[in-house]
């Protein structure tokens, strides 16, 4: 039982390029999001997506796209990367019981855009 | 003015201290209170959720909330050294699973 998994660790682009952030959970979770986190500005919701097939914006979601491929997976795009998308990206995917939530997160992407 | 204040520290503390670490809110909203631990180049991790106003303890940790001063915190008795990390407070409203409010993090220190 991996949890949540994120790739890659690190990456580097320069403004422009374009790439996909990969986030995989094994604990069959309904919920999964997509974070960023900059200092001095906490965690800050990029887009989720509550179910298979369904996604949605969150706190700030221009100049990403998101893609829940099944109930496992749920990628974050970059169509044309800027220094200001220079961050830690923490994927999430969350258990719901007795109204309780647990929120698990990944081991982030590193992310600096030149 | 941001919905949730935490000061960022850092807090230095001897091993063996009472830890205390606070947040303040606006949103009168919120119903669930959270504190998560995150360890340098880690993900944060759960350590304490709480419903509405009131104390929760978990061994070392207590939570307390006090929702007539929208004031919540964390408690760590007998410090130690690996509880040095940075302490996320959150925050949600009833429903509201899909948004969460994070404060920036404390960052903590427990000096051996």
């Amino acid at each position: 039982n991996a949890g949540v998994t994120q790739t890659p660790k690190f990456q580097v682009l320069k403004t422009g390029q374009s790439m996909t952030l990969q986030c995989a959970q094994d604990m069959n979770h309904n919920s999964m999001y997509w974070y960023r986190q900059d200092p001095g500005m906490g965690l800050r919701l990029i887009y989720y997506s509550a179910s298979e097939g369904t996604t949605d914006k969150g706190e700030v979601p221009n100049g990403y796209n998101v893609s829940r491929l099944n109930k496992r997976e749920f990628s974050l795009r970059l169509e044309s990367a800027a220094p200001s998308q220079t961050s830690v990206y923490f994927c999430a995917s969350t258990q719901e019981v007795s109204n309780q939530e647990t929120q698990y997160f990944g081991p982030g992407t590193r992310l600096l855009v030149l | 003015q941001k919905e949730v204040e935490q000061d960022p520290g850092p807090l230095s503390v001897p091993e063996g201290a009472i830890v205390s670490l606070n947040c303040t809110y606006s949103n009168s909203a919120f119903q669930y209170f959270m504190w998560y631990r995150q360890y340098s180049r880690k993900g944060p991790e759960l350590l304490m959720y709480t419903y509405s106003s009131g104390n929760k303890e978990d061994g070392r940790f207590t939570a307390q909330v006090d929702k007539s001063s929208k004031y919540i915190s964390l408690f760590i008795r007998d410090s130690q050294p690996s509880d040095s990390a940075t302490y996320l407070c959150a925050m949600r409203y009833s429903g509201g699973y899909q948004k969460v409010t994070f404060g920036i993090g404390t960052k903590l220190q427990v000096i051996p």
